[in-house]
Formats: C-alpha cells, structure tokens, sequence
C-alpha cells in the first residue's frame, strides 16, 4: 500500500537552528500538509500546499516556517530558527483528490534542547 | 469553547467488550467527519469517515454522525488487545483542506 514517508525519524537540534523536515507523499497526491502534535497534546494543522503555493496556514505557521516542494517527489518543513516550543511530532500528509484521503507519514519526533 | 472535544480517556476495557468513543464538536459547517487510530509515535491511520450525519459500518467499527447534536461516535465491537491505541476524530466542512482534530482518547483492551 502507498505510504508517506518522513525522515529523518527523530532529530536534536539546539535552539535558534536551523532544521529541515523531508517528506516524500504519495506520488499521485496532489494535496500536501504539515501537522504537529506537542507530546499529550491534540494534532493541529500548520499548513496545506497544492499546484505549489500554501493554500492555508494556521497561526502557528509564522514566519520561521517555510514550506517546499523542490523537485516532483520531496516536500520540506524549514525552520528557521528553531525554538524550545517547536519540540513535537511532525507529520506529513498527503491527500488525492478524494476529501477522505489523507495519509500520514509516521512522523518526524523533533527535540529542541 | 473547544472547536472538537474528546474525552481523553484512558478508556480500559477487557478482551470482548463493545467501546465506544465520541466526540463533540461547536463548528456547524462541519460536514466530512473522520476517526483515525495512533499507535504510540507513529503518524493517524484513517479508520473511518461519514458525511453529514447517518451510520457507516465497517467490519467490528460502526461510525455515527448526529449535526442535530454535534455529536458522533465510533463504536468498536468484540474488540481485541490490538486495538489498544489512541483514536483521534477529526472533521472538515469539506471545501476547505485542514482537518480539526480532537485530542483523542486512549483505549487499552486488556486479556
């Protein structure tokens, strides 16, 4: 079954860095998106991507966030200068063209130290 | 008020039993509603989805929609220890892309 897969799986990084989150989705997708969960909190949308321009973003989604979709396969969350509170799972998703058909990757689990 | 809300559980029930999970939601524009299993750090994994209000059943899971009530349910028969897992409804009025999630409850199905 087509999955979306995201690396790296975990990653540690001191605050005021810089990372890079990578995101391969399903490749007939056409809809992209980015959600965080901070541990024991709830999934919040940070921003969705088609015909590769952000269609939404969330207020969490400011200006240290950046979307991208480079080449035809790979999709990326930048931060840019990574703070304390952006600790938390990411996830990837993926949507066709169906409403329902969201997948999510399994995760990027971000430390900021 | 909270856009979705969700009893967070921990929900234990043993080996066999009916669960059911719900969720209220504030949002009438909601139309598409969703219910997804997590596994501990790993990504949602799309269980079931309804539009507008009615019953959809799949197998052990029945999904029930009420927008008189905002209220819809996930209903688990003879569940197993490996439904042991959070399960996060989420829902979108449709012609917008974001899902809204609740904050999921924690079942554990125990022998």
């Amino acid at each position: 079954e087509p999955e979306v897969t995201q690396t790296p799986s975990h990653q540690v990084t001191q605050m005021g860095q810089e990372v890079i989150l990578r995101c391969v989705p399903i490749s007939n997708h056409l809809y992209f998106y980015w959600y965080r969960q901070i541990l024991g909190q709830k999934v919040e949308f940070l921003v969705s991507f088609y015909n590769n321009e952000i269609s939404e973003k969330s207020e969490i989604f400011d200006d240290q966030f950046s979307v991208e979709r480079p080449d035809g396969s790979n999709f990326t969350l930048k931060i840019r200068s990574t703070k304390l509170e952006d600790s938390a799972m990411y996830f990837c998703a993926s949507r066709g063209t169906g409403v329902y058909g969201y997948t999510f990757g399994s995760g990027t689990r971000l430390t900021v130290v | 008020q909270k856009e979705v809300e969700q009893d967070p559980g921990p929900l234990s029930v043993p080996e066999g039993a009916i669960v059911s999970l719900n969720c209220t939601y504030s949002n009438s524009a909601f139309q598409y509603f969703m219910w997804y299993r997590q596994y501990s750090r790993k990504g949602p994994e799309l269980l079931m989805y309804t539009y507008s209000s009615g019953n959809k059943e799949d197998g052990r899971f029945t999904a029930q929609v009420d927008k008189s009530s905002k209220y819809i349910s996930l209903f688990i028969r003879d569940s197993q220890p490996s439904d042991s897992a959070t399960y996060l409804c989420a829902m979108n009025p449709g012609t917008a892309s974001k899902l809204t999630f609740g904050t999921g409850t924690r079942l554990q199905v125990t022998l």
